[in-house]
């Protein structure tokens, strides 16, 4: 009965660094991903995949990569980490069908770049 | 881009009061959503709306689909404590299903 979960919980990055956040779901669900939420904001779309080989950008694609070889898994990866990368990032899941019953969320990973 | 406003941004309530708060946009939707976020968790689905005019309660929380499917509104009847949290709204465009639009969210804090 796990749902999605995230890893690591808390990260702390200098500017530069780069790292992969990582997000897996059991529920067998196609659609998969990562939302950042900043004060004020509301959950912002980074990018998203309709099933393994499959990936897209959301509203907010620039210093994130992904990709999706399973689909469990569905990693986030900051390539050069910058200060405006501090956020809490949320992962996200469902079906895909005729009607959205919404996503399931995981915990959330709060990243800090100095 | 597509834009959600929600209100009240923020309210503070006795317990035992009831809430209203509602998700007003420029967009036509053919699903609304709402969630709720307790602190250091992920968001959580209260109440899925499908059909304009739609009424649909989850125990105190009744959700409504406003009738130009541009706006939704929750009411929470005899607020406890533990409504407190962070509540949003969204939106999702009819056969869109990357277009999932959340609301900046309505912060709850419920005075025992």
């Amino acid at each position: 009965n796990a749902g999605v979960t995230q890893t690591p919980k808390f990260q702390v990055l200098k500017t530069g660094q780069s790292m992969t956040l990582q997000c897996a779901q059991d529920m067998n669900h196609e659609y998969m991903s990562w939302y950042r939420q900043d004060p004020g904001m509301g959950l912002r779309l980074i990018h998203y995949s309709v099933g393994a080989g499959i990936t897209d950008q959301g509203e907010v694609p620039n210093g994130y990569n992904v990709s999706r070889s399973t689909t469990e898994d569905f990693p986030l990866r900051l390539l050069s980490a910058a200060p405006s990368q501090t956020s809490v990032y949320f992962c996200a899941s469902s079906y895909l069908g005729l009607r959205f019953y919404g996503y399931t969320f995981g915990s959330g990973t709060r990243l800090t770049v100095v | 881009g597509q834009q959600l406003n929600q209100s009240p941004q923020s309210m503070f309530i006795q317990e035992g009061e009831d809430v209203s708060m509602n998700c007003t946009s420029s967009s036509i939707f053919n699903t609304w959503l709402w969630y709720k976020q307790d602190p250091g968790e992920g968001p959580v689905l209260l109440i899925a709306l499908y059909k304009a005019g739609e009424l649909t309660s989850n125990g105190r929380l009744t959700a409504q689909f406003g009738i130009t499917r541009k706006d939704s509104f929750l009411n929470i009847s005899a607020s406890i404590p533990s409504d407190v949290g962070i509540y949003f709204c969204a939106g999702r465009f009819k056969t869109s299903y990357d277009k999932v639009i959340f609301g900046p969210g309505t912060s709850l804090s419920v005075i025992p």
